[in-house]
């Protein structure tokens, strides 16, 4: 079945500075990749996702990138705010019909 | 637009109690599936809903149970809880499109404690 890894558990960085994050995924028919922003006491939010068709997308300071081969893909944040202190989690389907298998995790924190 | 509404927010219950868990989804959507969410972990899938039927199901025990109704929501009822049901459940709903992959918008979930 479909297995997950996500690095790094914790991030801290400066505000003002980028945040990469990283997901490796195990089933190559997978062909599609949601990124989810969860804050305490929240449900987790879908803040980005990608397809198989494309190698990368941008939604102002949030990006992410996809390579089929590696099996891997990776969210960017740039220009960090303290609002984007959260845990961020990267998912990827098992089979077919939206069955999402969920990273463990980054507990992301911007320092002022 | 409502997104998707849980209820309750909290619950608390005793081993070998049952429960139910309620779920209204983001409007326009007609899928419902249900995570269960450890504390510091990542949610695990359960089990789908699609045309008041069971499509998918996660490792969960037959102990854990489902149902949605017309109007698309749905519920989650556990039975003989055990102290390691105490987690966040959530609930997701999309549109289904046959096999592609569509965006899944996750409701704030309920927060179960087994005592």
């Amino acid at each position: 079945g479909e297995n997950v890894e996500q690095h790094p558990s914790t991030l801290s960085v400066q505000e003002g500075d980028s945040a990469v994050i990283k997901c490796t995924y195990s089933d190559s028919a997978s062909n599609y990749f949601p990124w989810y922003k969860q804050e305490l006491g929240k449900g987790p939010q879908l803040i980005i996702d990608i397809r198989s068709n494309v190698g990368e997308k941008k939604d102002q300071r949030i990006a992410v990138t996809l390579n089929k081969t590696a099996k891997h893909f990776s969210l960017h944040i740039t220009e960090t705010q303290p609002e984007d202190s959260a845990v961020y989690f990267c998912a990827a389907p098992l089979g077919y019909g939206n069955k999402l298998v969920f990273g463990a995790g980054t507990i992301l924190r911007v320092k002022s | 637009d409502a997104g998707v509404t849980q209820s309750p927010t909290h619950l608390i219950k005793t081993r070998g109690q049952q429960v139910t868990l309620r779920c209204s989804p983001k409007s326009g959507h007609d899928t419902v599936s249900w995570y269960q969410q450890a504390l510091g972990q990542g949610p695990q899938f359960i089990f789908q809903y699609y045309e008041e039927e069971e499509r998918q199901r996660g490792n969960f025990p037959d102990r854990f149970s489902g149902h949605q109704f017309p109007n698309y929501s749905s519920e989650l009822n556990v039975n003989a809880l055990l102290l390691g049901d105490s987690a966040l459940y959530l609930c997701a709903s999309s549109l289904r499109s046959g096999d592609y992959n569509q965006p899944q918008h996750f409701g704030d979930g309920t927060r179960l404690s087994i005592l």
